[in-house]
């Protein structure tokens, strides 16, 4: 267990519909990293926020959004979903503020767009 | 812009066998941090090593161990004496010292571990 959380661990929605994945760091963590995994694309940097602030952006889409909560957990808002979107979508952590620091992952969270 | 390509897209072997995980990377930085980790069959992600490009030091912890060579821009790893429980994916990542610190993954190796 590396001790993020992720929540919900499965979810099917329907295209055109907006879902929020949570993300729940390791205790004393303050960055939070979001990564989407599909086949098409491979393992993708989203986006990293580094106690409650953006920290670097990768290839995430307009239609999704993502912030840090005083209390370091994070949310994952996806938009206008359109089946292409159906990925696992993982959460990861780490002390400090740079990627190179090694990284805790969560179990993900598959979303299945139908 | 970066690369990382991870040829071998799966690699079956039998218990105990060695097997060494190919990672060729492209990038102009000149600082850089390269990574491995392992996706077992239960989907998490898995950190294993991170190395930086101003140690070329090779690494052995256990039954794994990493080839960094900057001349080939390589960083490769070797299981030794493979066991089932090695069975997954494997992933090599770079991430630049700079700018972007966007990292790219590559495309994964998956192993198979045969009893």
């Amino acid at each position: 267990d590396s001790g993020v959380t992720q929540t919900p661990k499965h979810l099917i929605t329907a295209t055109g519909q907006r879902v929020t994945l949570r993300c729940s760091p390791r205790s004393g963590d303050l960055s939070v990293y979001w990564y989407q995994q599909s086949l098409d694309q491979g393992l993708q940097f989203l986006i990293q926020y580094y106690n409650g602030e953006e920290r670097a952006k990768g290839n995430i889409l307009e239609r999704f959004s993502a912030q840090q909560f005083p209390d370091l957990h994070s949310e994952l808002n996806l938009s206008s979903l359109e089946l292409g979107d159906s990925a696992l979508y993982f959460c990861a952590s780490s002390v400090a503020g740079q990627l190179n620091t090694e990284a805790f992952f969560g179990q993900g969270t598959r979303l299945t767009v139908v | 812009a970066q690369k990382v390509t991870q040829a071998q897209t799966e690699i079956s072997v039998v218990e105990k066998e060695d097997v060494t995980l190919d990672c060729v990377y492209e990038t102009r930085d000149t600082t850089y941090y390269l990574f491995w980790y392992k996706q077992p069959p239960s989907g998490e992600l898995v950190f294993l090593i991170r190395r930086n490009s101003f140690d070329e030091q090779n690494e052995i912890s256990g039954r794994y161990s990493w080839n960094f060579q900057k001349s080939t821009s390589s960083f490769n790893f070797t299981i030794t004496a493979s066991q089932v429980v090695d069975s997954a994916v494997y992933f090599c990542a770079l991430r630049p010292g700079g700018g972007s610190y966007i990292p790219t993954f590559g495309r994964g190796t998956s192993l198979i571990v045969h009893p």
